[in-house]
């Protein structure tokens, strides 16, 4: 089946830092990848989406590129900022059916 | 502003009681999705209805059921209420693989 795994948190960083969480999946064929970031009180946003094999996605300054050789969707940011504290969720969706979600990555972003 | 709208935002109840759910998709969406988030199981993927039929069933419980009306809006029913079932609940609606997610119903069963 499939199967999402990312890193558990949370994340601790200073304002500016590089920021990285690894996500990587199981999945039969060519699923789509996603990024969702939940901010505190509110529901998922999606932030970023690949479709295709060494396609990147892209949205407010962050990043992740769809690496199918090491089933791999790592989220990067170069300079956080203290607005960017939230949950993020990687998440794959196969066959145009439901989203199938990692665990969530806390980030705190302290000024 | 997803588009997606659940009704009510909130909701406390008591063990055995029964609650509705309330989800309206974005405009032209025929795909609903239930999903439950709880601390300890993350998010878990309840059921899929397009165009008012099931399309996928997930964890859900025995004790939940939900419907997708004529006009595309759907609802979660959950009976029986147990003190676990205290979660937020999300709707999302999507075509193709994209999915937008609902505000959520935090469930509250005391």
């Amino acid at each position: 089946g499939n199967s999402v795994t990312q890193m558990e948190g949370p994340v601790t960083l200073s304002e500016e830092a590089f920021l990285t969480i690894n996500c990587t999946y199981t999945a039969t064929g060519y699923p789509s990848l996603f990024w969702y970031v939940q901010y505190p009180g509110e529901g998922l946003q999606l932030l970023l989406k690949a479709t295709k094999a060494d396609d990147k996605g892209s949205n407010k300054g962050f990043e992740a590129t769809y690496r199918k050789e090491t089933t791999s969707f790592h989220l990067e940011k170069g300079s956080v900022q203290v607005s960017d504290s939230a949950v993020y969720f990687c998440a794959l969706n196969n066959a145009g059916n439901m989203l199938t979600f990692g665990g969530g990555t806390r980030l705190m972003v302290k000024p | 502003d997803s588009g997606v709208t659940q009704t009510p935002k909130h909701l406390i109840t008591a063990t055995g009681q029964r609650v509705t759910l309330r989800c309206s998709p974005r405009s032209g969406d025929l795909s609903v999705y239930w999903y439950q988030q709880s601390l300890d199981q993350g998010l878990q993927f309840l059921i899929q209805y397009y165009n008012g039929e099931e399309r996928a069933k997930g964890n859900i419980l025995e004790r939940f059921s939900a419907q997708q009306f004529p006009d595309l809006h759907s609802e979660l029913n959950l009976s029986s209420l147990e003190l676990g079932d205290s979660a937020l609940y999300f709707c999302a609606s999507g075509k193709n693989t994209e999915a937008f997610f609902g505000q959520g119903t935090r469930l509250t069963v005391v």
